[in-house]
């Protein structure tokens, strides 16, 4: 069974500092893994996906995440946050079956002025 | 949001009422789910179909139901058996349900309340 977990419900961080959200995952085969961005009342949007490579992986709004096998996660980050970047994230993992995905529990990320 | 659509925003429920949460998408896609958002739990699988005339249940499937006549459609029905539908309902799809690095692409959901 796939499972993945974020072990804080929220990060606080004043503009310009750097954020990182974490997420460590378990998986019986090859993991793919996912970030999703939610902003207020709206849908999940897409940030950036680990399939097999480079452990270091760029996706949208100037994030990026680290894959480390050996720790089993996949933390997302971010050199210089935003104001806009607070917002609801969240870690999703698939294992090598049909696509079922598994998503954490989410990680309410404030960024203060 | 791009290419999915989903209606209502809000809705309410009243006592043994049962109520159709509608999802469309134009990017041709065969696959389409439904999540269930509630606060701090994340979202969870409660239907999903690969492809027209076929879905199958996800985690939590009891209580809901859904059909999928046309590939653009995939409405689903909280059926009054669900005695706790307060959440956000949340429809995705993705073009390959085989194919482990493709992304969803989600609406932007529907508040369900129990009156």
């Amino acid at each position: 069974a796939q499972s993945v977990a974020q072990p804080e419900d929220q990060v606080n961080v004043a503009e310009g500092n750097p954020l990182t959200v974490k997420c460590t995952y378990s998986v019986s085969g090859n993991p793919y893994l996912f970030w999703y961005v939610q902003y207020p009342n709206r849908g999940l949007q897409f940030l950036l996906k680990y399939i097999t490579g480079d452990n270091l992986v760029k996706g949208s709004y100037g994030f990026e995440a680290e894959f480390n096998k050996s720790q089993t996660s996949f933390h997302l980050k971010k050199p210089s946050a935003l104001v806009s970047d607070s917002a609801l994230y969240f870690c999703a993992v698939r294992d090598s079956s049909w696509g079922k995905l598994q998503f954490g529990a989410g990680t309410q990320v404030v960024v203060t002025p | 949001d791009g290419g999915i659509t989903q209606s209502p925003k809000y809705l309410f429920r009243k006592e043994g009422q049962n109520v159709t949460l509608s999802c469309e998408q134009n990017l041709n896609h065969d696959a389409m789910y439904w999540y269930r958002q509630d606060p701090g739990q994340g979202l969870r699988l409660i239907y999903y179909s690969q492809i027209v005339n076929d879905f199958q249940k996800g985690d939590i499937a009891e209580g809901y139901s859904v059909s999928r006549e046309k590939k653009e459609s995939f409405p689903l029905t909280v059926t009054s058996a669900q005695k706790n539908p307060t959440a956000f309902y949340l429809c995705a799809s993705n073009s390959n349900p085989k194919a482990t690095n493709e992304k969803l692409f989600f609406g932007s959901g529907t508040q369900l309340s129990v009156l």
